[in-house]
């Protein structure tokens, strides 16, 4: 049973619009989150991470915000540009192990 | 720097055959990773090491074998291929910093196809 859900599969936004990434976890020893974004034919890529002591991280465009209560957090992206069309995978972390969603696909429309 | 390298690209493989995905990193990272991915699954982790001589069972360990003998190197094998095993396979490394390997950021190959028919 998968620990970490990504309950939207895809999600289509304008260019210049925010992207809003939503992802769902089950298991309440998980201390640490991340996003990763991944390109066909590439390895997945290291995007913002958040601790589990904070509720909201920001780096640039991106913003992740944690609800430990809901067990809950989102990956927003403002503004959204044509090179952020990707998969986007929210990952948790117990101990040494890395947990995944299983993705969303995001499309930037110009 | 290279970063993390992963070899084959591609591979086909039959029902039965036994092969080894190699995975090499040149950044100095104490921990590496293997995962697969599939449709809709996202990554799984199959097995993962915290340094030479020490490695670990994932989410998904059934029918694969790690050793990690040297910093640099942490092959994955496949004894004996079945077509459950069909899926893209990528390598991760990171450094260690207080114990939480993957709390850093994990630096990942660009995958490896395999197809068991």
């Amino acid at each position: 049973d998968q620990q970490v859900k990504q309950n939207s599969p895809s999600l289509s936004v304008q260019e210049g619009r925010i992207s809003i990434l939503n992802c769902d976890y089950t298991n309440s020893m998980f201390d640490y989150f991340l996003w990763y974004k991944k390109y066909p034919a590439e390895g997945p890529t290291f995007l913002i991470s958040i601790s589990s002591i904070k509720d909201k991280n920001e780096d640039g465009r991106f913003t992740v915000f944690l609800n430990k209560s809901a067990k809950h957090l989102s990956l927003h992206i403002v503004p959204s540009q044509p090179g952020d069309s990707a998969v986007y995978f929210c990952a948790a972390v117990d101990d040494y192990k890395l947990s995944f969603g299983a993705g969303t696909t995001v499309t930037v429309r110009a | 720097n290279a970063g993390v390298t992963q070899t084959p690209k591609f591979q086909v493989l039959k029902t039965g055959q036994s092969m080894t995905l190699q995975c090499a990193q040149d950044m100095n990272h104490e921990y590496m990773s293997w995962y697969r991915q599939d449709p809709g699954m996202g990554l799984r982790l199959i097995h993962y090491s915290v340094g030479a001589g020490i490695t670990d069972q994932g989410e998904v360990p059934n029918g694969y074998n790690v050793s990690r003998s040297t910093t640099e190197d942490f092959p994955l094998r496949l004894l004996s291929a079945a077509p459950s095993q069909t899926s893209v396979y990528f390598c991760a490394s990171s450094y260690l910093v207080g114990g939480l390997a993957a709390t850093n950021e994990q630096f990942f190959g660009p995958g490896t196809r395999l197809t068991v028919l």
